[in-house]
């Protein structure tokens, strides 16, 4: 079965400290993998994807995710967190457009930023 | 990437009504899929919308509870009918492209 898993429902870091969110997938095709932010009362916004390539993926706002498909993970990390970070995040998989194109979503983790 | 204009942004809806929110995309999509979020929860896809094809449901969604139109390539309505205090969450849009996926900036629908 088509699968995203997010162990962590909540986490509190320190503003200036590292972050690294987790995501674990099952898919049984070549998955599309996203990193999505939601912040309170706003729509999703995209922060990365892995379709190729490099594993480690560069998106917005200085964060960056490693796929590793010996273990089925794309995690989320950022060197530094910010207050403005402080939002919901979320984890996707999906297939390429030809083959349906929907996303699956991880049950999200919800990131609180400590001064 | 494409933008997305969803409409309402929030409603507040008596129980037994419906309620009609709409997408229009920029751009010309194939797909079109409607999401919905509960309260504290992740994003759970209900149907997906090809233009001239009837849309399709995901299980534990029906046509009946939730029709969409989808005219032409830009546009989709998504209706939550006969409302009950358990629809109420937030409603979104989204269409690939560019590489990813797009979406709207969601419909907060509460049901009293």
């Amino acid at each position: 079965a088509q699968s995203v898993t997010q162990p962590d429902i909540h986490i509190t870091v320190s503003e200036g400290a590292s972050l690294e969110l987790r995501c674990n997938y099952s898919y049984g095709a070549t998955p599309y993998l996203f990193w999505y932010v939601q912040s309170p009362g706003q729509g999703l916004q995209l922060l990365l994807k892995y379709f190729s390539g490099d594993t480690l993926v560069q998106g917005i706002k200085g964060f960056e995710a490693e796929f590793k498909r010996s273990q089925s993970s794309f995690n989320l990390r950022k060197p530094s967190v910010h207050w403005s970070d402080a939002a919901e995040y979320f984890c996707a998989v999906g297939a390429v457009q030809n083959q349906g194109g929907k996303l699956i979503f991880g049950q999200g983790t919800e990131l609180s930023v400590k001064p | 990437s494409a933008v997305i204009s969803q409409k309402p942004s929030r409603d507040i809806c008596q129980r037994g009504t419906s309620l009609t929110i709409q997408c229009q995309v920029d751009s010309q999509v194939t797909m079109m899929f409607w999401y919905r979020q509960q309260p504290g929860q992740s994003l759970t896809l209900i149907a997906t919308a090809n233009q001239g094809s009837e849309a399709t449901y995901e299980s534990g969604f029906v046509i009946d509870k939730f029709p969409i139109s989808r005219p032409n390539l830009t546009f989709s309505t998504l209706t939550v009918s006969n409302m009950s205090p358990e629809d109420s969450s937030i409603y979104l849009c989204s269409v690939p492209g560019g590489g990813g996926y797009t979406f709207g900036s969601g419909t907060r629908l509460t049901v009293v």
